[in-house]
């Protein structure tokens, strides 16, 4: 059982050129979203989803765009990347939403990106 | 909105002994979830012990505990005979159940064990 499975893991990118996080679950989890982490600031949701064709914004959804056509995929755009944007991304997924059995969130581990 | 504060960046503690990381939280909502998760060097993050807001009891699992104050939004974690495998940053986290799976996180208190 692969769990959570993010790809790349690591990233480099110059200023304005795009690229997609890509982040793939096996549990048939219906909650998918994104984080990030900066130092001292611990995770930030960008986007989430709560099923297949559903969307929403996070916290911090500027710059970034999501699309969930399968149950099992979540990608993560960046269409101009900018330096503001050198993180570690978290996807992570859980079992329903508000009737989620624990509320456990299973997370990859991680990608980082860092835009020159 | 809901805030987590973790007002100990960095934290020591000898191995074998006992610490205590602090994290307290803002919110108007009584069905809520909050978390204590490990993160090591490997960048995974791990859930360490859950408690439900509705629940009177400490949740426990293993050397793990915490000390949950519902009123004064207070939810430290105990971590009991220290291993050198516990050193980690640690993150508190909170989930309102009327809201979705959304964590809000504080930012993080790193332990360092030392043999």
């Amino acid at each position: 059982n692969a769990g959570v499975t993010q790809t790349p893991k690591f990233q480099v990118l110059k200023t304005g050129q795009s690229m997609t996080l890509q982040c793939a679950q096996d549990m048939n989890h219906e909650y998918m979203s994104w984080y990030r982490q900066d130092p001292g600031m611990g995770l930030r949701l960008i986007h989430y989803s709560v099923g297949a064709g559903i969307t929403d914004q996070g916290e911090v959804p500027n710059g970034y765009n999501v699309s969930r056509s399968t149950t099992e995929d979540f990608p993560l755009r960046l269409l101009s990347a900018a330096p503001s944007q050198t993180s570690v991304y978290f996807c992570a997924s859980s079992y329903g939403s508000v009737t989620g059995v624990t509320g456990e969130l299973f997370f990859g581990e991680g990608s980082r990106l860092t835009v020159l | 909105a809901q805030t987590v504060t973790q007002s100990q960046p960095e934290m020591s503690v000898q191995e074998a002994e006992t610490v205590t990381l602090s994290c307290t939280y803002d919110t108007s909502e009584n069905n809520y979830y909050l978390f204590w998760y490990k993160q090591p060097p490997s960048r995974q993050m791990i859930l360490v012990i859950r408690q439900e807001a509705y629940k009177q009891q400490n949740a426990t699992e293993n050397r793990f505990s915490v000390n949950f104050q519902k009123a004064a939004k207070s939810f430290s974690l105990k971590i009991s005979d220290s291993q050198l495998g516990d050193t980690a940053m640690y993150f508190c986290a909170f989930m309102n159940r009327n809201a979705g799976n959304m964590l809000t996180f504080g930012g993080g208190t790193r332990l360092m064990v030392k043999p």
